[in-house]
């Protein structure tokens, strides 16, 4: 079965240091993730996907991710953070199980400070 | 670029009462979804929808729970009596397959 693990519960940087957001993946077949942001009391925003086409995938925002199968990672990365990128980020990975449910992983709290 | 709409934004209501949670997929998509999100935790899945029938559903969502196309277009959510426990944000989605998913902005629905 499909699961996303994310490592760190929260993660704290600077103003314009490098933002690492950890996601490992575990799938018997291809897998496709994706990264949503969650603002406040907002809704999922798509920042990015990967699905089989290049391992280097650039988002919105500034936000990339590289897939990794060797390390089942699909990490996410900013070269530089900003205020507003403080948010709730949720690594996911489809489970092609009839109906492509989506599964979340626990999420990682970004803080940015100044 | 065409939106998953949600209505109500949020929605109060006592416990035991009925809710209904309305959504507008995208419409040329064929696959729907409910997800709830409980303050503070991950994002869950509650059901998948697709030809007009449950495809598939997590062991949260129990016969409290149903979902209903009525009319082509709407997608909605019914909670037939509702717990404390209920009280959560509630995402729709919808899909045409693996990789184009659309959530919408979610109701915060709050059981009192």
């Amino acid at each position: 079965a499909q699961s996303v693990t994310q490592l760190g519960s929260h993660v704290s940087v600077s103003e314009g240091a490098l933002v690492l957001l950890r996601c490992n993946y575990s799938s018997s077949v291809p897998p496709y993730l994706f990264w949503y942001v969650q603002y406040p009391n907002q809704g999922l925003q798509l920042l990015l996907k990967y699905t089989s086409a290049a391992t280097l995938v650039k988002g919105i925002n500034g936000f990339e991710a590289e897939f990794k199968k060797s390390e089942t990672s699909f990490h996410l990365t900013k070269p530089s953070a900003h205020m507003s990128d403080a948010a709730e980020y949720f690594c996911a990975v489809i489970a092609n199980t009839g109906g492509f449910k989506t599964i979340f992983g626990a999420g990682t709290r970004l803080f940015v400070k100044a | 670029e065409p939106e998953v709409t949600q209505t109500p934004s949020h929605q109060v209501t006592q416990m035991g009462q009925e809710v209904i949670l309305r959504c507008v997929p995208i419409s040329n998509h064929l696959y729907f979804y409910w997800y709830r999100q409980i303050l503070g935790q991950k994002v869950e899945f509650l059901v998948s929808f697709y030809n007009n029938e449950i495809s598939e559903k997590s062991e949260i969502f129990d016969d409290q729970f149903s979902v209903e196309r009525p009319d082509g277009s709407n997608f909605t959510l019914k909670i037939r009596s509702t717990k404390l426990e209920d009280s959560a944000m509630y995402f729709c989605a919808s899909s045409t397959d693996h990789d184009r998913f659309h959530f919408g902005n979610g109701t915060r629905l709050t059981v009192t």
